[in-house]
């Protein structure tokens, strides 16, 4: 149980060419998603908490125009990364929580396998 | 401020020899404490969730721990398969996010 994909895996795209990707809870509905980005040999870094139906909330330094959020379902949130630059480059990560704990916590954050971006 | 720091950065063990990893935490408030294991180019696998100082929690070689100020992940008799980064976070009250460490990387050697 408690099993959270991204699609796709891996992308490779031309500088100023927008990139979506998708985050899905597949057996567990998820109230709040959360996307991370993670550099080579570092940890996790928060980009920004998705809200099923509501406006995402950005941590500091996050631009909102360029990382576009949306969680119009309670299993499916996605990041759009609009014209992309190659310092855009880097793994994200997309994490959800069990809104009903049918998985045995509310609080436990479910981490999908991650998308690898590069812009050429 | 809420802070999670991870000791030692790295681990380098023989298969067999069982050791700690330390996770010092200060938060305005446990709500969580979470253990991931992560191995390279994959998202982090969740371990373990502890709520209050004395709980423990067990998976296969793996025994988690938590004070007031710190936890720790056990392995005990660690394989090469346990190989990996090892990830701290906690949730503070009345917020949603996490806050992580930087990490352990464990590296068991046949």
């Amino acid at each position: 149980g408690a099993v959270v994909s991204q699609h796709p895996s891996r992308v490779i795209c031309k500088s100023g060419t927008s990139v979506k990707i998708e985050c899905r809870s597949l057996d567990f509905q998820a109230t709040t998603m959360f996307w991370y980005r993670q550099f080579p040999k570092q940890s996790l870094m928060l980009m920004a908490t998705s809200n099923e139906g509501s406006k995402a909330t950005y941590e500091q330094g996050v631009e909102k125009d360029k990382f576009l959020i949306n969680h119009a379902s309670l299993t499916l949130s996605t990041l759009t990364v609009t014209s992309a630059h190659p310092e855009d480059s880097s793994f994200y990560i997309c994490s959800a929580r069990d809104a009903f704990g049918t998985s045995g916590s509310k609080e436990t954050q479910y981490f999908g396998p991650g998308t690898r971006l590069l812009v050429l | 401020e809420d802070q999670v720091t991870q000791s030692p950065e790295a681990l380098r063990l023989q298969e067999g020899e069982s050791s700690s990893l330390n996770c010092s935490y200060t938060v305005s408030g446990l709500r969580g404490l979470f253990w991931y294991r992560q191995d390279p180019g994959k998202g982090p696998e969740f371990l373990f969730t502890l709520y209050s100082a004395g709980e423990e929690k067990e998976k296969e070689r793996l025994k988690a721990t938590l004070t007031k100020k710190e936890s720790f992940l056990h392995i005990t008799a660690p394989k090469p398969e346990d190989s990996a980064t090892y990830l701290c976070a906690v949730q503070a009250v009345n917020f949603n996010k996490f806050y992580f460490g930087s990490g352990t990387k464990l590296n068991v050697k046949p």
